[in-house]
């Protein structure tokens, strides 16, 4: 069965930390490994991520994919109390546009 | 960037009575949307996946005649909850890409809370 799973399912930091959120997984055929941010409303994307050992980086987060012990880590560096938010990770496999989600990380950053 | 639009926001409504959930892709064509729940605290469920110009293809477990999911052009695909039930409440969120590449992303709608008293 495919499963991703995510650790911590919750966080609690103060704000300036850094946090590294992480993403294993066992799917069959994998494509592609994606973050988001999910605030009170839906997903808002963050990252895609296909290749092994290739950081992408956006402001104060970035992300990085090894395929070979399938698994990725979402860094946060310099934590604000608006980077408060589930974290979701989800997986792409070939031949379907299907998406298996994990069931997320809660961060919570304290002023 | 792609924006997918969900409609409504909110809606409480009555046992028994059916729902409506609209999806557009505003800013593109979608020919495949996908149709997400979520209960408070868990992951995003895929429930199905809605094709434009044919059928839905729904995941095991979800009742295709209580999901009616129709997606009559390629920006707009639409969720109805028949016969909606209290267990049925529950975050409804629909998703688009924005090509038919495995290689862009997923682009979410805001999501519909649902409530049935």
């Amino acid at each position: 069965e495919d499963k991703v799973v995510q650790s911590p399912l919750s966080l609690v930091v103060h704000e300036g930390d850094t946090v590294t959120l992480n993403c294993s997984y066992e799917v069959t055929n994998f494509r592609s490994l994606l973050w988001y941010k999910q605030e009170k409303k839906a997903p808002t994307f963050l990252f895609m991520l296909t290749s092994s050992g290739i950081e992408k980086k956006s402001g104060r987060l970035s992300s990085i994919l090894d395929k070979k012990e399938l698994f990725s880590i979402l860094n946060i560096t310099a934590t604000q109390t608006g980077d408060s938010a589930i974290y979701l990770c989800a997986v792409g496999q070939g031949g379907s546009e299907k998406l298996v989600f994990g069931k997320g990380t809660k961060l919570t950053v304290n002023p | 960037g792609a924006v997918v639009s969900q409609h409504p926001s909110r809606v409480i409504c009555k046992s028994g009575t059916s729902v409506k959930i609209e999806c557009r892709s505003l800013d593109f064509q979608a020919t495949t949307m996908f149709w997400y729940r979520q209960f408070p605290k868990k992951s995003l469920m895929l429930m199905a996946t809605s094709n434009e110009g044919s059928k839905a293809t729904y995941e095991q477990g979800v009742e295709k005649d209580k999901f009616l999911i129709n997606h009559a052009s390629l920006t707009l695909s639409t969720l109805t909850v028949t016969s909606a039930h209290p267990e049925d409440s529950s975050f409804y969120i629909c998703s688009a890409r924005g090509v038919t590449s495995y290689n862009s992303p997923l682009h979410f709608g805001n999501g519909t809370r649902l409530t049935v008293t």
